[in-house]
């Protein structure tokens, strides 16, 4: 069984740039979840997907976009990057959106906004 | 709005002795409450859940935690503890809110288990 994994480990963008972020979910998970989770914070819902459509959004402005593929694969892309945007980004994967499933979770793609 | 709150930012304990992490929360409608553990520079792990039925839920690596609906919290607990249950530990809820999900996570609390 394949976990949760994510690319790129590090990235390092200017102010004002784009950047996507990839993920690909747990063998026999159609649901994927992406957090922002700051230094010392908790993780920060930023939303979920389940067959392609978002289903979930915590409170992140529109730049803040995703996308999710027919194997379960997902991106979270973020434009127009503000510095308070470095954070560890967290993608999470479950076998469907019941409330009632635990998440499981990749190690995080770092970003550091200059 | 749905909220978490993990009172203690820290918690220190002597290893063989019982530990307590605590987290109280609010939501609408029924509580989906979890927990999960981070290792320094890996990704979350999940420990356990409440959704229904028994007040106290066993996990992973002898972790057990209660559920209080009148006291509205969900204590994390073990009996004994390990120095390699050092790591941050969060508490996080679940719901639906007009028919889309919704996921709040506590600030966590660090465990420190002294040797």
């Amino acid at each position: 069984e394949t976990g949760v994994t994510q690319s790129p480990t590090h990235l390092i963008k200017t102010r004002g740039q784009q950047v996507t972020l990839r993920c690909s979910s747990q063998s026999g998970h159609n649901t994927v979840s992406w957090y922002q989770q700051a230094l010392g914070q908790g993780p920060q819902f930023i939303f979920q997907y389940y067959r392609e459509e978002e289903n979930g959004r915590g409170n992140f402005p529109p730049r803040f976009s995703g996308l999710q593929f027919p194997n379960y694969s997902s991106e979270l892309n973020v434009n127009a990057l503000e510095l308070d945007d470095s954070a560890l980004y967290l993608c999470a994967s479950s076998p469907g959106t019941s409330l009632s499933y635990e998440q499981y979770f990749g190690p995080g793609t770092r970003l550091t906004v200059t | 709005a749905q909220s978490v709150a993990q009172p203690e930012d820290q918690v220190n304990v002597a290893e063989g002795n019982p530990l307590t992490v605590k987290c109280t929360y609010s939501v609408s409608g029924n509580p989906y409450l979890f927990w999960y553990v981070q290792y320094p520079n890996r990704g979350l792990q999940f420990l356990l859940k409440y959704i229904t039925g028994d007040n106290l839920v066993k996990g992973s690596y002898g972790f057990e935690a209660e559920f209080n609906k009148s006291q509205t919290s969900f204590h994390l607990k073990k009996p004994s503890a390990l120095v390699s249950d050092s790591a941050l530990y969060f508490c996080a809820v679940r719901s639906l809110s007009g028919g889309y999900q919704k996921v709040t996570f506590g600030t966590g609390t660090k465990l420190q288990v002294i040797p």
